[in-house]
């Protein structure tokens, strides 16, 4: 079984709206955290944002939040306010508590129309 | 120089040369990465360095040879590549720890053609 799975391989959406990129996890650990990275045209992946599983608030970052519900284990990114910057590739992973060593989603490509 | 360089940006081989990969962190930390990532395909670890250990994917064939000479310094040698092995290869790095978010930090990767 995949360990993340990203299921959107595409999304669109207009400029100033906001967007949810889904991701779904499956793991028997206790401990584990969460990632999301953007990766723009040019390759180079960046961190967004972090969510520890035993973090009891949704992790906030400027325009992007991380819905994590626990009992679906989903941990689906939101992004505020959509500007035309944020047209990349959005990957998921998730390191378990055992390893330092993160696995990644398959990504999902954000198209912002303006 | 801050965070995490790769040097070249872009190679154009062909399959019987030889040549390297580098990649330098800035960051202080313990454990760099390499990825493949190919057109359409999951992203791919291929090896590990941290203090503690080498991790490596078994899949990888034996073209490629990581070297890591210290915890700032990682290298990927490349012999008599084959034109799949085209892609952009991502080096990163990170904390080795578990106990906190310890994100990676990448490279702007190198884009390999092999003609």
């Amino acid at each position: 079984a995949q360990k993340i799975t990203q299921t959107q391989p595409g999304m669109f959406v207009q400029e100033k709206e906001a967007v949810t990129l889904d991701c779904t996890y499956d793991t028997s650990d206790q401990s584990y955290g969460l990632f999301w990275y953007k990766q723009p045209s040019s390759g180079e992946m960046i961190f967004l944002i972090y969510q520890g599983s035993y973090d009891e608030q949704n992790a906030t970052e400027g325009r992007y939040s991380l819905n994590f519900q626990k009992a679906r284990k989903s941990a689906n990114l939101v992004i505020s306010a959509s500007q035309l910057g944020d047209s990349a590739m959005y990957f998921c992973a998730m390191r378990e508590g055992g390893s330092y060593i993160p696995t990644f989603g398959r990504g999902t490509s954000l198209i912002v129309h303006p | 120089e801050t965070g995490v360089t790769q040097t070249p940006r872009h190679l154009v081989m062909g399959m019987t040369n030889k040549k390297s990969l580098k990649c330098e962190q800035h960051l202080g930390h313990n454990a760099m990465y390499w990825y493949k990532q190919s057109a359409k395909k999951p992203l791919e670890l291929m090896f590990v360095y941290s203090l503690e250990e080498r991790v490596e994917n078994n899949s990888v064939p034996s073209r490629f040879s990581p070297e890591c000479p210290n915890s700032s310094h990682l290298f990927l040698h490349l012999h008599t590549l084959q034109p799949e092995d085209s892609a952009l290869y991502l080096c990163a790095s990170s904390h080795s720890g578990t106990g906190e978010s310890y994100e990676q930090y990448f490279g702007p990767g190198t884009r390999l053609t092999v003609t």
